[in-house]
């Protein structure tokens, strides 16, 4: 099946820092990418879809300015998550979907945000 | 908006038995997918089976099969002759059929195999 990586696995921050997670589909183009949010033991939470070359849609209740997404080629997405405070630490998986066919979902491996 | 329900918090089934893991959606539309992910320890998500509304036969993997009834809006997950390498979250998800929306999740099912 197709791969999606996602760096770095885990990240630790302090407070008010920024910190980058990025998303690639390493074998396969993908015009669509999405980004989760899972808190411990909880279910997987749509937080914006990323689509190649325009601005990110953000569900409702996501802070724009604080979750940048960029998804500046048809491979990578970047999730920037801005002035970081304890409480954004969580676990943020990204998926990748297939430009082509079938238009399957692939998921990243996730990256675990800890600020401290 | 869409909605995935599990009312199973946590399952326990034992070896080599099989176990049915329910979920049900609300949607007032009739293009859709819905799919069943399995989250192990590892965090990473892997499709374990998905089903295209427009098709009556139930979709089947090897030991994983779903139950799907479109006008009760249901659609359980059964593991045949479960193993110990099947212990994980399992989470009902739905899909709209134009694929331009993220999966909405249900809250996950926690499946446990006594050995």
């Amino acid at each position: 099946g197709a791969v999606v990586s996602q760096h770095p696995s885990r990240v630790i921050c302090k407070s008010g820092t920024s910190v980058k997670i990025e998303c690639r589909s390493l074998d396969f183009q993908a015009t669509t990418m999405f980004w989760y949010r899972q808190f411990p033991k909880q279910s997987l939470m749509l937080m914006a879809t990323s689509n190649e070359g325009s601005k990110a849609t953000y569900e409702q209740g996501v802070e724009k300015d604080k979750f940048l997404i960029n998804h500046a080629s048809l491979t990578l997405s970047t999730l920037t998550v801005t002035s970081a405070h304890p409480e954004d630490s969580s676990f943020y998986i990204c998926s990748a979907r297939l430009a082509t066919g079938t238009g399957e979902l692939f998921f990243g491996e996730g990256s675990r945000l800890t600020v401290l | 908006a869409q909605t995935v329900t599990q009312s199973q918090p946590e399952m326990s089934v034992q070896e080599a038995e099989t176990v049915t893991l329910s979920c049900t959606y609300d949607t007032s539309e009739s293009d859709y997918y819905l799919f069943w992910y399995k989250q192990p320890p590892s965090r990473q998500m892997i499709l374990v089976i998905r089903q295209e509304a427009y098709k009556q036969q139930n979709a089947t993997e090897n030991r994983f099969s779903v139950n799907f009834q479109k006008a009760a809006k249901s659609f359980s997950l059964k593991i045949s002759d479960s193993q110990l390498g099947d212990a994980a979250m399992y989470f009902c998800a739905y899909r709209s059929g134009g694929g331009a929306d993220g999966l909405t999740f249900g809250k996950g099912t926690h499946l446990i195999i006594q050995p």
